[in-house]
C-alpha cells in the first residue's frame, strides 16, 4: 500500500499551544497537502507543497517537506477550540496518476 | 459561490437495495473523485473521471458503479448494498489531477 502514516493518531493539547503532526509516505512525489476535516463533514484543503519546496506558510499554518526522508510536518501556532479537528496528510505520486494518498490521519482536540 | 453539493446528506437504505447518491459541482473542474470513509478512517478513493474518462480503483468492489452524464454531476450507484458499506461518501473534484481537491460535505449512508 502506498498510504501515508500520521503520527500521533491522536494529540490534545491546551489552547493556545503549539500542534504538530507527522506524515511519512512511500513513494517519489509530486506533492504534498494537507486537509482538515471537521466530525462528521468534509475535507478542507489546508496547503499544498511541491517537491522542490521545503517549507510554506499559510496563517498559523506551517509545513515543511523533507523529500530525502520521505515526511512532512504540519504545525499549527496559537491552536485554537476551531482548530478541533482530523487532519489527513494526502500525496500525489510523481507517476501522475491524477489521483492522491492520503494517510491515516492525526485527530487533534484543543482544550479550552 | 462555486462549491461542490452532495444530496442527500443522509441516506438510509435496506440491505440488497439499491442506492444512488449524487455529486454536482459548480467549479467546471475536470476531475471528479468519489471516496468512501469508515469511522476513523482515511478517504478511501473507490474511482475518479478525468472528464469523461473512467478510472476504477483496483479494490472498489463490482458493486459499485459510477455515472458522470456532463461536467457538473456525478453519481454512485450501489447495486445491493450491504452492511457493510455503511459509511461516508465523498465526491471531490480538482481542475487536473493530483491538485489541490474540494470536497463536499459527505453522504452518510446507513443500511438495515
Amino acid at each position: 500500500s502506498q498510504q501515508g502514516e500520521e503520527d500521533p493518531q491522536a494529540l490534545s493539547i491546551q489552547e493556545g499551544e503549539n500542534a504538530t503532526m507527522n506524515c511519512s509516505y512511500k513513494t517519489s512525489i509530486n506533492n504534498l497537502q494537507w486537509y482538515r476535516q471537521n466530525s462528521g463533514r468534509g475535507l478542507v484543503h489546508l496547503i499544498l507543497i511541491r517537491s522542490n519546496e521545503r517549507e510554506k506558510h499559510s496563517g498559523r499554518l506551517r509545513v515543511t517537506l523533507d523529500t530525502s526522508k520521505k515526511s512532512s510536518s504540519l504545525l499549527i501556532t496559537a491552536s485554537r477550540a476551531a482548530d478541533t479537528a482530523s487532519y489527513f496528510c494526502a500525496t500525489e505520486g510523481d507517476f501522475g496518476n491524477e489521483k492522491l494518498t492520503f494517510g491515516t490521519g492525526t485527530r487533534l482536540t484543543i482544550i479550552p | 459561490d462555486a462549491m461542490v453539493i452532495q444530496n442527500p446528506r443522509y441516506q438510509v437504505t435496506q440491505f440488497g437495495k439499491p442506492v444512488t447518491l449524487s455529486c454536482s459541482q459548480t467549479l467546471n473542474h475536470n476531475v471528479m473523485y468519489w471516496y468512501q470513509q469508515k469511522s476513523s478512517q482515511a478517504p478511501k478513493l473507490l474511482f475518479h473521471y478525468y472528464d469523461k474518462d473512467f478510472n476504477n480503483e483496483a479494490d472498489t468492489p463490482d458493486n459499485f458503479q459510477s455515472r458522470r452524464p456532463n461536467t457538473s454531476f456525478c453519481f454512485l450507484d450501489i447495486r445491493s448494498p450491504g452492511l457493510g458499506d455503511a459509511a461516508m461518501y465523498l465526491c471531490a473534484t480538482s481542475r487536473w489531477g493530483g491538485e489541490t481537491q474540494y470536497f463536499g460535505p459527505g453522504t452518510r449512508l446507513l443500511v438495515l
